[in-house]
């Protein structure tokens, strides 16, 4: 019965390259949120989404960053031209519906040099 | 901004029952209080949910007010492995089922 996938489990990139990171939900379950953590910070709502559909992207930075869920594999998080204020823990999370708990998975550090 | 205020930080001796609150005067009827524990950076965890009754499973209890403006969770015998950072969360409902996590109790369970 395994939980929610992330990976890489961490990530290095230089300045202005893309990132790419990596969401696979509990089975069963076809809505997945994204969030970013920077440190001693609580989690900050980013995406919300389900299959082949962007629900609510509020949290989203404007450039650079886009998400996307298709019918088949992960959820993909991705962030061009990264920069050093990038450099966070990004957690996905999955519900079976949208009124059920989210379960989250161990993350993705990205660090950005 | 969160809906929810937690104290900073809390220190509980192993074996003792650990009460952490949460203070969420301005819930709506129709919001869920959530409590989740984040362990070192790991991804956080779900420990118990409710509306306005008690409720209880194997790893905790959820004590609201029956004003609804106030919760604990409470941890009947803290263990080591229960330090962890706290997240009470208020189930906001705009437009989707998101959550917003505030900055948590950070809890050291003591030997």
């Amino acid at each position: 019965n395994a939980g929610v996938m992330q990976n890489p489990r961490h990530l290095v990139r230089r300045r202005g390259q893309e990132a790419r990171l990596r969401c696979s939900p509990m089975k069963g379950h076809s809505h997945v949120y994204w969030y970013r953590q920077l440190p001693e910070e609580g989690l900050k709502f980013m995406v919300y989404l389900q299959k082949e559909n962007i629900i609510d992207e509020s949290g989203m930075p404007k450039e650079r960053f886009s998400a996307e869920f298709p019918k088949e594999g992960p959820s993909i998080l991705r962030i061009q031209q990264v920069v050093r204020g990038d450099s966070a823990a990004y957690f996905c999370a999955s519900s079976l519906t949208e009124a059920n708990e989210q379960f989250f998975g161990p993350g993705t550090r990205l660090t950005v040099l | 901004d969160a809906k929810t205020t937690q104290p900073t930080s809390m220190d509980c001796a192993e074996g003792r029952a650990a009460n952490l609150p949460c203070n969420h005067s301005t819930i709506s009827g129709n919001e869920y209080v959530y409590w989740y524990r984040q362990i070192h950076s790991q991804g956080p965890q779900y420990i118990i949910h409710g509306l306005k009754n008690n409720e209880t499973n194997e790893m905790a209890s959820l004590i609201i007010t029956e004003d609804r403006k106030s919760s604990t969770l409470i941890l009947p015998h803290a263990t080591l492995r229960d330090t962890a950072v706290y997240y009470c969360i208020v189930r906001v409902i705009i437009g989707t089922y998101k959550y917003i996590f505030g900055t948590g109790t950070r809890l050291k369970v003591l030997a």
